[in-house]
């Protein structure tokens, strides 16, 4: 079992859906950091939280930190959202140096 | 993009002969990350920088050295490379310090054949 799991591994969607993806870990954390990576492009940092919820433009962030859950949503999906998305947790039983990465979500939105 | 740059962009080699990956950043953070990134497994840590000189090792740290005698290089050595190592490396940095409470910037990755 992976310290980090992201569900749904696979998400195909329309144009204007509401997206949700899920981030579970198994343990105690410090925060929690989704990122965005384009096919055949770099990744980017898109939240860090360890608390609450964060929006930025048609993105919102999640965590339940005693449920141990988190979930990326986007709204008013758009084709260019369409990408992988990546959980990582740090302070991950206790080591603050590193993160820990789940596979990604692979989200394609359709027009 | 924090300027960070990886160097080469893409390298095909042969089994067994060294390889030298380089990230370079023009910010003076202080730590400095190579992940790997595979089908499958998601990133993984190889070894990572606290600073000139102090590095660590990350989960896959195996067939694989670094060096960092200067704040805005972080090299990354494969001594003799196998197929095995044949993946995507990226270099990484987090601003403000320690990871799990700072943001992480990504160079553009290095695509690594070993033939």
């Amino acid at each position: 079992k992976n310290e980090v799991e992201q569900s749904p591994q696979n998400l195909t969607a329309q144009e204007g859906e509401f997206i949700t993806i899920n981030c579970s870990y198994s343990v105690g954390i410090s925060a929690l950091h989704w990122l965005q990576q384009h096919p055949g492009g770099g990744i980017v940092s898109l939240f860090m939280l360890s608390s609450g919820k964060k929006k930025h433009g048609r993105l919102i962030a999640t965590i339940n930190i005693q449920e141990k859950h988190s979930s990326l949503h986007i709204t008013a999906s758009h084709p260019r959202d369409s990408a992988v998305y990546i959980c990582a947790v740090g302070g991950y039983g206790g080591a603050t140096n590193k993160l820990i990465f789940g596979t990604g979500t692979l989200l394609a939105v359709q027009p | 993009d924090a300027g960070i740059t990886q160097s080469p962009r893409h390298k095909v080699t042969e089994t067994g002969t060294p390889v030298t990956l380089r990230c370079h950043q023009t910010e003076n953070h202080r730590y400095m990350y190579w992940y790997r990134q595979d089908p499958g497994h998601g990133l993984r840590l190889i070894h990572y920088s606290y600073g000139v000189k102090d590095t660590d090792k990350g989960e896959v740290s195996d067939g694989y050295s670094v060096s960092r005698s200067k704040t805005e290089d972080f090299l990354l050595t494969l001594e003799s490379a196998t197929s095995s190592q044949t993946s995507v490396y990226f270099c990484a940095i987090s601003v403000g310090g320690i990871i799990s409470y700072n943001e992480q910037f990504f160079g553009p990755g290095t695509r690594l054949t070993v033939l």
